[in-house]
């Protein structure tokens, strides 16, 4: 594709529900990564995945909150029982990995947690 | 801890009245300074990299530089499509990831 997609555009839940968020990364791009992004703050890292090497997992905020990927393409990322402090739109981006930390990002996932 | 502080929060301009935003930063071993630009409902996107104090780079009316402990985005003579946020982020050590700070909101008036 032309870009970075993520689906859903956005989501609405009930506290204590699981949801999944998907990112579909740039075709050739070997490095992708979550940010979490609150309204009124910066965007926190979440993960990042390089290639078929283990991930960076140091920001996920807790076990409720995983991600994978399969090989250079898709990954999910999954939030167990929401909670309403996890509401927030998360963006999903993908870089060569020798491209200077030039990172292409997704519209994002606006996540609202009831 | 890393930080990252941008100021001011938000800022407007008439068109072609001329301002800098500034990108403070504390960390131990800079790899690189970047800024990126987001627009509402938007994901955020590139503008520039900086690797080293003293380093500069344009792009039409946009000149980042940087120095040891902070980076200036100059917008010269700006036009309302320069209105978005703009974000600063740092890469330090051997991290992969990027740390950014809140960004400005830029607001330019026609």
């Amino acid at each position: 594709g032309a870009g970075v997609s993520q689906s859903p555009s956005n989501k609405v839940t009930e506290k204590g529900k699981d949801v999944e968020l998907r990112c579909d990364p740039i075709s050739g791009h070997t490095a992708l990564y979550w940010y979490r992004q609150r309204l009124g703050q910066g965007l926190e890292f979440l993960i990042y995945f390089q290639g078929n090497s283990a991930p960076d997992k140091s920001g996920l905020p807790s076990d409720r909150f995983s991600a994978e990927r399969t090989g250079e393409s898709v990954s999910t990322l999954t939030i167990q029982r929401t909670q309403q402090e996890d509401s927030a739109v998360y963006l999903c981006a993908s870089s060569l990995r020798a491209a200077g930390k030039k990172l292409f990002f997704g519209s994002g996932t606006q996540l609202s947690v009831l | 801890e890393d930080q990252v502080t941008q100021s001011p929060e938000a800022l407007r301009l008439q068109e072609g009245e001329s301002s800098s935003l500034n990108c403070s930063y504390t960390v131990s071993g800079l790899r690189g300074l970047f800024w990126y630009r987001q627009d509402p409902g938007k994901g955020p996107e590139f503008l520039f990299t900086l690797y080293s104090a003293g380093e500069e780079k344009e792009k039409e009316r946009l000149k980042a530089t940087l120095t040891k402990k902070e980076s200036f985005l100059h917008i010269t003579a700006p036009k309302p499509e320069d209105s978005a946020t703009y974000l600063c982020a740092v890469q330090v050590g051997g991290n992969e990831k990027l740390t950014f700070g809140t960004g400005t909101r830029l607001t330019i008036i026609p």
